[in-house]
């Protein structure tokens, strides 16, 4: 069975810690991204990666990066946690398909809270 | 930029009943896809089905369905004889531009018994 696997399901953190996400696949996909949902606005994307090293950023970057040093695992990392990214986060990966085609995988999510 | 848009926040139904999710959307792209999820409570995203737009028929998957019509640039979902355990919200989506899914705001759906 394919997974994405989300290293921790619920977190709780206080403003201006510094908070890592991580996320692990065993499919060999060379693609993965991460999305916030929130309530009313759907799934967002953060970042995403084509292949290891690499990275792009998607429609609400501000207040992420991300890393990406091996095929199967990538990070998203938030330098200075503040109140307004409490939210859900969910990774996800594909294998390059056709251009437009090929659905996602996605992980159980993280759920995070910032006080 | 492509865009899709789910305009139903909220359905119910009875168990056994047929729904319809609608979805639009709006591309630029001569070939594109459109993906439906679903993500029950427990917050995993589930694939369900997938149209390609040079597909001759309308996909179907067991119980699910997507009723595809082109020149409205309309993806609906059908699920055909509800059961409880379909409640959960529901997304459509589709490509950017052949880079990352981009999703509408989603549907949840409620099943009663």
């Amino acid at each position: 069975d394919v997974k994405v696997t989300q290293s921790s399901r619920y977190l709780v953190k206080r403003t201006g810690e510094k908070v890592f996400l991580e996320c692990v696949q065993d499919m060999d996909h060379e693609n993965m991204f991460w999305y916030r949902q929130d309530p009313g606005l759907g799934l967002r994307l953060i970042y995403f990666s084509y292949d290891v090293k690499m990275k792009e950023k998607g429609d609400i970057p501000e207040g992420y990066s991300v890393s990406r040093e091996k095929k199967e695992r990538f990070s998203l990392i938030l330098e200075s946690a503040s109140t307004n990214q409490t939210s859900m986060y969910l990774c996800a990966s594909r294998t390059i398909a056709g251009v437009n085609t090929g659905e996602l995988f996605f992980g159980e999510g993280s759920r995070l809270t910032v006080l | 930029a492509q865009k899709i848009t789910q305009t139903q926040p909220g359905m119910f139904v009875q168990e056994k009943e047929a729904v319809t999710l609608d979805c639009t959307y709006d591309t630029s792209d001569p070939s594109y896809g459109l993906f439906w999820y679903k993500q029950p409570s427990s917050g995993e995203m589930i694939f369900l089905i997938y149209q390609g737009s040079y597909d001759q028929q309308n996909a179907t998957e067991g119980r699910y369905s997507l009723n595809f019509q082109k020149a409205r640039k309309s993806a609906n979902l059908v699920i055909s004889a509800s059961q409880l355990g379909d409640s959960a919200m529901y997304f459509c989506a589709t490509y950017q531009a052949g880079t990352a899914l981009i999703f509408g705001k989603g549907t949840t759906l409620s099943v009663s018994s």
